[in-house]
């Protein structure tokens, strides 16, 4: 099977735009959940959704948002970037169902806000 | 409540020698724990998984973990260090509403030749 993609890789965008990425899970993985990773704050989790709908979420503002397709593809989306968002955003999939637990995390997309 | 302490940021091995990265946990239900692997500007790869099966967990490229309860412990261990696992390594406990995950805040292996 394929793992998990996420487009684009890398991304430069300026402050105050906003950015939406993608994700794409492994084929027959309903859950996919996104984090940031940064030098000081670490792995920090953003949201998980399931078919579709968001059942976990992370401690940050809502500028931050996501959204999951009916084939499960996710994007997330932020807007009025901050120089702070600058990271290694992750992506990972799973089954979702009970027994299931790891997760398969995508290679990230690194942007950078200047 | 669920958390993850990882007591070392940083291991330094030599080539050769054993590798032992520590984990505590914290879990108010049943935990699965994991850990995983991540090399420089790369996602994380699952090293290998504890899920209330045999404590004694064996993963990829010889790393090993034991889950031991009454300590709170999920340390990995390795015999004998390669150059290619220098790498940051995660701890992560699932548990709770969806096994949702918390990860530890990393410890870096490094390996001299």
């Amino acid at each position: 099977k394929a793992g998990v993609t996420q487009t684009p890789r890398y991304l430069i965008k300026t402050r105050g735009q906003q950015v939406t990425l993608s994700c794409s899970p492994i084929s027959g993985h309903r859950s996919v959940s996104w984090y940031q990773q940064t030098p000081g704050q670490g792995l920090q989790f953003l949201f998980e959704y399931f078919s579709e709908t968001q059942r976990n979420k992370g401690n940050f503002p809502g500028r931050f948002s996501g959204r999951q397709f009916s084939n499960s593809r996710s994007e997330m989306n932020v807007s009025t970037l901050e120089l702070g968002d600058s990271a290694l955003y992750l992506c990972a999939s799973r089954e979702g169902k009970a027994g299931s637990y790891e997760q398969y995390f995508g290679p990230g997309t690194r942007l950078t806000v200047t | 409540a669920q958390s993850v302490t990882q007591l070392d940021s940083h291991v330094s091995v030599s080539e050769g020698t054993p590798v032992l990265l520590r984990c505590n946990y914290s879990s108010s239900y049943s935990p699965s724990l994991f850990w995983y692997v991540q090399h420089p500007n790369k996602g994380l790869q699952l090293l290998l998984k504890y899920t209330s099966a045999a404590t004694l967990v064996k993963g990829i490229n010889g790393f090993e973990a034991e889950f031991k309860k009454s300590e709170t412990s999920f340390h990995l261990t390795k015999p004998s260090a390669h150059m290619s696992d220098a790498a940051e390594y995660f701890c992560v406990v699932s548990a709770g509403n969806f096994n949702k995950f918390y990860f530890g805040s990393g410890t870096k292996l490094n390996v001299k030749p």
